[in-house]
């Protein structure tokens, strides 16, 4: 049924500190793993992958962990930005499905 | 380079109503999906389509049809419009699906159905 009423996590950080955004994921059989940033009354867009053999992937300021024995995965963002507040979304490709995580909220003091 | 376009970007229906919301991709990518938001939530997946002639059904299909007859279209079907289908709609497309390849979103269409 709907979710109605739920709420975004949401983690404030202070411009220039590093902020990191975790995710569980579902499905052990989840080869690949996305994390998407949306900004109010945009799409998503893509910020950094990582494939099910990998532990870590490090992109421009962001890194990626995935720990697949626990099903968990990170997003680190290194000296956060007043650019980089947005909703942070894992997701999880198995079986030719893209699913999404319900996301959370970054928010930037300046 | 237009990437993925969906139209409309609002629309306001009655109970009851049809409508197509449109995606067109130029990107001539195989794997096309069309995914809800609702508020406060991630995006759930409606349909998918691995190539022209084919479709699939993701979490939420009920109340959705779509089909695939061109690689670079994949059209939304709404046939009775609830108001429980009011929320923004995504269109993705991705080079091929279940192959690790990142997908790219279009701008979302608005739907209220009252």
């Amino acid at each position: 049924g709907e979710n109605v009423g739920l709420h975004l996590p949401t983690l404030s950080v202070q411009e220039g500190d590093n902020s990191i955004i975790n995710c569980a994921y579902s499905n052990s059989a989840s080869d690949y793993f996305i994390w998407y940033k949306q900004e109010s009354g945009k799409g998503p867009q893509f910020i950094i992958d990582i494939r099910s053999n990998m532990d870590k992937r490090q992109g421009q300021r962001v890194t990626v962990l995935l720990n697949k024995t626990v099903k968990h995965l990170s997003l680190q963002i290194a000296a956060t930005q007043p650019g980089d507040s947005a909703v942070y979304f894992c997701a999880e490709e198995y079986g030719n499905k893209l699913v999404f995580g319900a996301g959370t909220i970054l928010r930037v003091k300046s | 380079n237009a990437g993925v376009t969906q139209t409309p970007k609002f629309q306001v229906l009655k109970t009851g109503q049809s409508m197509t919301l449109q995606c067109a991709q130029d990107m001539n990518h195989e794997y096309m999906s069309w995914y809800r938001q609702d508020p406060g939530m991630g995006l759930r997946l409606i349909h998918y389509s691995v190539g022209a002639g084919i479709t699939d059904q993701g979490e939420v299909p009920n109340g959705y049809n779509v089909s695939r007859s061109t690689t670079e279209d994949f059209p939304l079907r709404l046939l009775s419009a609830a108001p429980s289908q009011t929320s923004v709609y995504f269109c993705a497309s991705s080079l091929t699906g279940g192959m690790n390849t990142e997908a790219f979103f279009g701008q979302g269409t608005r739907l209220t159905v009252v």
